[in-house]
Formats: structure tokens, sequence, C-alpha cells
């Protein structure tokens, strides 16, 4: 079974404050992404990555930045927390070529910005 | 460009009766379609995909849905309801071979007793 853990389940946090949340996978994907899911507009997409060290943005990566120096884990990092950044933050991972593209997920961090 | 809409923010229904939740989507490709459910305070758990070969697909717990190329529609469906059903129900559109998914706002199903 694939799986993709993340740091916090919960994590609460002051504006300003430069917030990590890291992602983790055990099946050698290539691909790698970070959504932020809310309340009635579904997951959107920040950030993914296709390989080591390799990124491209998303749909919404304003107020967002991501690093990935090994093939098993991606960090998406807030360079300075705002209150509307209070959201549900997912993970996931792929495999390229895999068949239909799908994409496994992590249980979620939901972040607080006080 | 690709798009998915989710006919229906929230479904009511009673144990034992039929599911239906709405999706319909639009893809200048040939498209990957998928569904995927969310237990309350848990990720993401892929139901079923379709990627060109069966048009029915079918799915865990029972699920299943249809591609209807003619109606741009891949509704999501299962005979009976039962209690553990109640989560909220995510459809989702890829171009085959690219990367990047597309998701609907989400579906939340109420099972009552």
């Amino acid at each position: 079974d694939v799986k993709v853990t993340q740091s916090s389940r919960y994590l609460v946090k002051r504006t300003g404050e430069k917030v990590f949340l890291e992602c983790v996978q055990d099946m050698d994907h290539e691909n790698m992404f970070w959504y932020r899911q809310d309340p009635g507009l579904g997951l959107r997409l920040i950030y993914f990555s296709y390989d080591v060290k390799m990124k491209e943005k998303g749909d919404i990566p304003e107020g967002y930045s991501v690093s990935r120096e090994k093939k098993e884990r991606f960090s998406l990092i807030l360079e300075s927390a705002s209150t509307n950044q209070t959201s549900m933050y997912l993970c996931a991972s792929s495999l390229t070529g895999g068949v239909g593209n799908t994409q496994y997920f992590g249980p979620g961090t939901r972040l607080t910005v006080l | 460009a690709q798009s998915v809409t989710q006919l229906d923010s929230h479904v009511s229904v009673s144990e034992g009766t039929p599911v239906l939740l709405r999706c319909n989507y639009s893809s200048s490709y040939s498209p990957s379609l998928f569904w995927y459910v969310q237990h309350p305070n848990k990720g993401l758990q892929l139901l079923l995909k379709y990627t060109s070969a069966a048009t029915l697909v079918k799915g865990i717990n029972g699920f299943e849905a249809e591609f209807k190329k003619s109606e741009t529609s891949f509704h999501l469906t299962k005979p009976s309801a039962h209690m553990s059903d109640a989560a909220e129900y995510f459809c989702v559109v890829s171009n085959t071979g690219f990367q990047k998914l597309v998701f609907g706002t989400g579906t939340r199903l109420l099972v009552s007793p």
C-alpha cells in the first residue's frame, strides 16, 4: 500500500511566522503535489514537483514556496503566514506513466493562522 | 482547459436507498476521470477511475460510475446506501498523460437511518 504521511495533523501559528509543512511518501513516486482545501472550493493545486529539485506552480502559488531535496520528501513553506492561509493542506504523490495518473493522498494538515 | 461541475453540493438519502451523485466534465482531450471520497478528518481515498477502457467502472464499497461521452457526464451510483457512506465525494478530471488533476467542489452525502 502507498503511504503518504504529513508531519502534523493540526498546526496553529501566528501571523508573520514562517511555517513548514512536511510530506513523505514511501513508494518511490516521481510526482508530488500540495493542495489546499477550503469549503465550497474543493481542492486547489498550490505547487507540484515531478523530480528532485524540480517544481512547477499550480493554480494558487502566491504566498507559498516548496522544496524537494529528496525524492520521497516534499515541503511546503509559508514564508510569512497570513490569516487567509488558514486552511486544510493535503499532500499527494503519483507515479509517472501510471495509468490514469492516480494520486495518493496524505491525511492532511489543518493549519490555523491567528 | 478542463473543468468539473458537481451538480449538487449536498445529497441526502435514507439507509438502503440508492445513491446518485452527479458530475459533468469538460475536457479538450481524452479525459481520465476519478471519484475520490473523504471521510471526516481523513485524507482522500480513490473510489474508482475511468481511463478509456470500459465505460462502466466499478469501484470499492459497491460504488460504480458510467462514462457517457455524449452527455459529458460521469455520475457515481450505489444501489443501496450504508451509514458508513456518509462523506464528501469529489469528481476529478485529468487529461490522459498529464499529471495535473482538476477537482470539483465536492458533494456531501448524508445518510439517515
